[in-house]
């Protein structure tokens, strides 16, 4: 089935940095790719979204462009808050979500 | 907005009790889901459901029921809790489809 690799964290930044997450995906037809974040001590819940070949989700300041090319959906914010820190999740569907471990970030004031 | 609850946040049971976690959804969601989220392991697909009294296996099914009896209310099982079983519990519902899931907070559930 579909499945996604994203990038280990931890990753800790400073305050008005840039952030990349990268995630690659595997899929036997044309998925549709999601981010979704988890607060401190909350359920996960959608950020962006893209359903198709070059759709650029964004949301929040944060973008992700689908590339078929390069099977990836990277994620980026140019500039972060502390706000922000947070776990992040690359998915994609079959018949069923299928999630990435996740990338814990921290984002230091 | 559509609201996903949990019955518990946190929850502490001992080896060989039945545990209930319980999910209700208000947004008349057909596709319900529940998940473990480990460390490292990120979120992993127990069992899911399609409509009421339907089920279905996830990734890690074993060790683990369902119930669904009402459209809004999915219920995981574990039948003999084990300490391998502690573990932060999601639930989630979409509606019509498997993607755009709504969460619910958690029910971190230690076994000991």
């Amino acid at each position: 089935g579909d499945s996604v690799t994203q990038m280990e964290g931890p990753v800790t930044l400073s305050e008005e940095a840039f952030l990349t997450i990268n995630c690659t995906y595997t899929a036997t037809g044309y998925p549709s790719l999601f981010w979704y974040v988890q607060y401190p001590g909350e359920g996960l819940q959608l950020l962006l979204k893209a359903t198709k070949a070059d759709d650029k989700g964004s949301n929040k300041g944060f973008e992700a462009t689908y590339r078929k090319e390069t099977t990836s959906f990277h994620l980026e914010k140019g500039s972060v808050q502390v706000s922000d820190s947070a776990v992040y999740f690359c998915c994609t569907n079959d018949y069923k979500l299928s999630f990435g471990a996740g990338t814990t970030v921290t984002v230091r004031a | 907005d559509v609201k996903v609850t949990q019955s518990s946040r946190y929850l502490v049971k001992r080896t060989g009790e039945k545990v209930f976690l319980e999910c209700v959804q208000d947004m008349d969601h057909e596709n319900m889901f529940w998940y473990r989220q480990d460390p490292g392991l990120g979120l992993r697909l127990i069992y899911f459901s399609y409509d009421v009294k339907m089920k279905e296996k996830g990734d890690i099914p074993e060790g683990y029921s369902v119930s669904r009896e009402k459209k809004e209310r999915f219920s995981l099982i574990l039948e003999s809790a084990s300490t391998n079983q502690t573990s932060m519990y999601l639930c989630a519902s979409s509606f019509n489809s498997p993607y755009e899931q709504y969460f619910g907070p958690g029910t971190r559930l230690t076994v000991t």
